[in-house]
């Protein structure tokens, strides 16, 4: 199946700074999401973005599909902004997302 | 409902017992999905249902897993004589469509088997 990698797996902010994530992968796609799974488990949908660029407040992220990559930028990190971010793409020829081991973000005060 | 209802939310049972979890998806949304997390660790997938079939299953990781789905809406997944590596948060996604459409996720089943 389709191989993912994110990287990095850890990550401390400073409250205010910028960060990007990083995910490759191995397959083409016909689907990609980032969720944020926040200290309590909950998975959040942040981007379906199979290709292209997409931004959402201080959040956006950008997928070269011919390059098999995606990345999430965060501006002016938040305390809320703490927990594991996760992508998860599906190959062109599966049905379920293959999810990576996520990037996990702490934001200090 | 609004989003995709997950019961129970904490289930604890005893090594050998069977367990049934239950997922209630978006109204009108024809894909199933149920993924498995184990502690620090990414989501494994499990099984698709696209209605009430299920193309791909596989990601059952053994016998003692089934699931099914039933007037296209409601799935159970059922563990059968649960082992301590049972315990984990079990997922459950479902879309619209069952091709490239954006997964909605659940707030999941925690199992802790003793």
């Amino acid at each position: 199946g389709i191989q993912v990698e994110q990287s990095p797996p850890d990550l401390i902010l400073q409250e205010g700074a910028n960060s990007t994530l990083r995910c490759n992968f191995s397959d083409s796609v016909n689907n990609l999401q980032w969720f944020h799974q926040n200290p309590w488990g909950q998975l959040i949908n942040l981007f379906y973005i199979p290709s292209g660029t997409k931004q959402n407040g201080r959040l956006s992220a950008t997928t070269v599909a011919t390059e098999r990559y995606s990345l999430l930028y965060i501006s002016s990190s938040q305390t809320t902004d703490s927990g594991v971010y996760f992508c998860a793409p599906r190959a062109g020829s599966g049905y379920a997302l293959n999810f990576g081991k996520g990037t996990s973000l702490l934001v200090t005060p | 409902g609004a989003g995709v209802s997950q019961s129970p939310s904490n289930k604890v049972t005893e090594k050998g017992k069977d367990v049934e979890l239950r997922c209630d998806p978006i109204s009108g949304h024809t894909a199933l999905y149920w993924y498995r997390q184990s502690l620090g660790q990414g989501l494994e997938f499990l099984i698709y249902f696209q209605g009430n079939s299920a193309p791909d299953k596989s990601g059952l990781p053994s016998d003692r897993f089934s699931a099914e789905r039933t007037g296209g809406s409601v799935s159970t997944l059922t563990i059968q004589r649960t082992q301590q590596e049972d315990s984990a948060v079990y997922l459950c996604a479902s879309s619209g469509t069952s091709g490239s459409g954006e997964l909605f996720f659940g707030e999941g089943s925690r199992l802790t088997v003793l």
